[in-house]
């Protein structure tokens, strides 16, 4: 298996444009989760799925951000409108028990 | 709420020393799992090892060792023999509830530098 699969690995943008990041899990693995890692605030999680359902999204940090996963092998990021705030690295996990994280996206929002 | 703290910021050893990376953390549930993961400079998340609540024996994985103490709420993670390639940041993370369903709590991270 190649593991969790993030695209795009880099993501720059202007601020005010939408931004949509994608996951694809591991085949298999029943849940899913996006984290945002920053200097100031470190590692945190956004949403998590289970079953391809939103379990918690408490996480998100307002109505500009949004995710959804509408097949086993597949979610979405999106940011709109994007902020510089908004710019740091997105890491997407499948199955937390021994959590598999995929490469992360680096989103630079100018 | 879980809480996880990596006092140590920032740690710098020569190649070959020993160095322990401090792990404290904070739950109120009697079930839940401990992680380490580290982080080297190309910046992937990688997993190192799960330990859960009710499994307080060391655990030893090549220059790797790992030491829980529930007495003390620390899950302390110990490199013999550093290498260079040591070189990351770690980060120590916390699920409740047995861990299968919810969410990782991460430390700040540990840099460590291993210098040659």
């Amino acid at each position: 298996d190649a593991g969790v699969i993030q695209s795009p690995r880099h993501e720059v943008t202007e601020m005010g444009q939408e931004v949509t990041l994608r996951c694809k899990p591991i085949s298999g693995h029943d849940y899913l989760f996006w984290y945002r890692q920053t200097m100031m605030r470190g590692l945190e999680l956004l949403i998590y799925f289970n079953n391809n359902v939103p379990i918690d999204d408490s996480g998100m940090p307002e109505d500009r951000f949004s995710a959804k996963m509408p097949n086993a092998s597949f979610s979405t990021l999106k940011i709109q409108p994007s902020e510089p705030r908004d710019s740091a690295v997105y890491f997407c996990a499948s199955r937390p028990v021994g959590a598999f994280f995929g490469q992360g996206t680096r989103l630079t929002v100018v | 709420a879980q809480k996880v703290t990596q006092a140590q910021t920032e740690i710098s050893v020569v190649e070959k020393e020993d160095v322990t990376l401090d792990c404290v953390y904070e739950t109120r549930d009697t079930t839940y799992y401990l992680f380490w993961y580290k982080q080297p400079p190309s910046g992937e998340l990688v997993f190192l090892i799960r330990r859960n609540s009710f499994d307080e024996q060391n655990e030893i994985s090549g220059r790797y060792s790992w030491n829980f103490q529930k007495s003390t709420s620390s899950f302390n993670f110990t490199i013999t023999a550093s290498q260079v390639v040591d070189s990351a940041v770690y980060f120590c993370a916390l699920s409740e509830r047995g861990g299968s369903n919810y969410k990782l709590t991460f430390g700040k991270g540990t840099l460590l530098t291993v210098n040659p």
